[in-house]
């Protein structure tokens, strides 16, 4: 059973639109959370972190975490074509030198 | 633009061979992971070092693969008798203490015929 479960799978946004997915966690230990983004081709590049209750927003990228429930999601508002990619959310026991647990990945399509 | 440097891009190799690949990792980053994703973009945590010193590792590693992170030189993933299923991306992050975020080189890409 993966630790970290993403969701949805893949989705397809309008240019300019919304997209939100999101991460749950099976594992009470992890503490910190990051959300990755990964072109093709490429290695993932961390987009933000968060690690309080609430909600985090750095420029389009909005995350909200809920650590009662392990959940975690990421919205992207007004979508560029640049924004296609798969998006990870990665989780960790603490805060040093500890490897990340992925999910699973969305892959984004933004349409335009 | 990555900063973490993978050496190669791309590996192929026949089963059973040895198969290395290098990282040099971010300036002034003291801690170096290597993960291994797979065709179906799920993430493995293989190794990190602090330094030169081994953190954690999983079993996997400790039987077939090896690592190390040598002072003033690249550090190093091998697989010492590569099969059909070591076939993946392998990548290399490294990161400052407490807290701080990993970054990700481009990865090597490792096929194994």
């Amino acid at each position: 059973q993966q630790k970290v479960q993403q969701s949805p799978e893949s989705l397809s946004v309008p240019e300019g639109g919304m997209a939100s997915f999101n991460c749950t966690s099976s594992d009470r230990n992890f503490q910190y959370f990051w959300w990755y983004r990964q072109h093709s081709g490429e290695g993932p590049k961390a987009l933000m972190s968060i690690f309080s209750d609430g909600d985090k927003k750095e420029g389009r990228f909005t995350a909200h975490l809920n650590k009662a429930s392990l959940h975690v999601s990421l919205h992207i508002r007004d979508s560029q074509p640049s924004d296609s990619a798969l998006y990870f959310c990665a989780a960790s026991e603490t805060g040093f030198a500890s490897a990340l647990t992925f999910g699973s990945g969305t892959k984004v399509i933004v349409l335009p | 633009n990555s900063k973490v440097i993978q050496t190669p891009r791309y590996l192929v190799k026949g089963q059973g061979q040895k198969a290395k690949m290098r990282c040099i990792p971010e300036k002034g980053h003291p801690v170096v992971f290597w993960y291994q994703q797979n065709k179906n973009n799920e993430f493995k945590f293989l190794i990190n070092f602090q330094n030169q010193e081994v953190l954690q590792q999983i079993d996997m590693t400790e039987k077939r693969f090896s690592a190390e992170c040598p002072s003033n030189s690249p550090c190093s993933l091998e697989i010492q008798s590569s099969e059909a299923g070591d076939s993946a991306l392998y990548l290399c992050a490294s990161s400052l203490l407490g807290g701080a975020g990993q970054y990700f080189g481009p990865g090597t890409r490792l096929t194994v015929l």
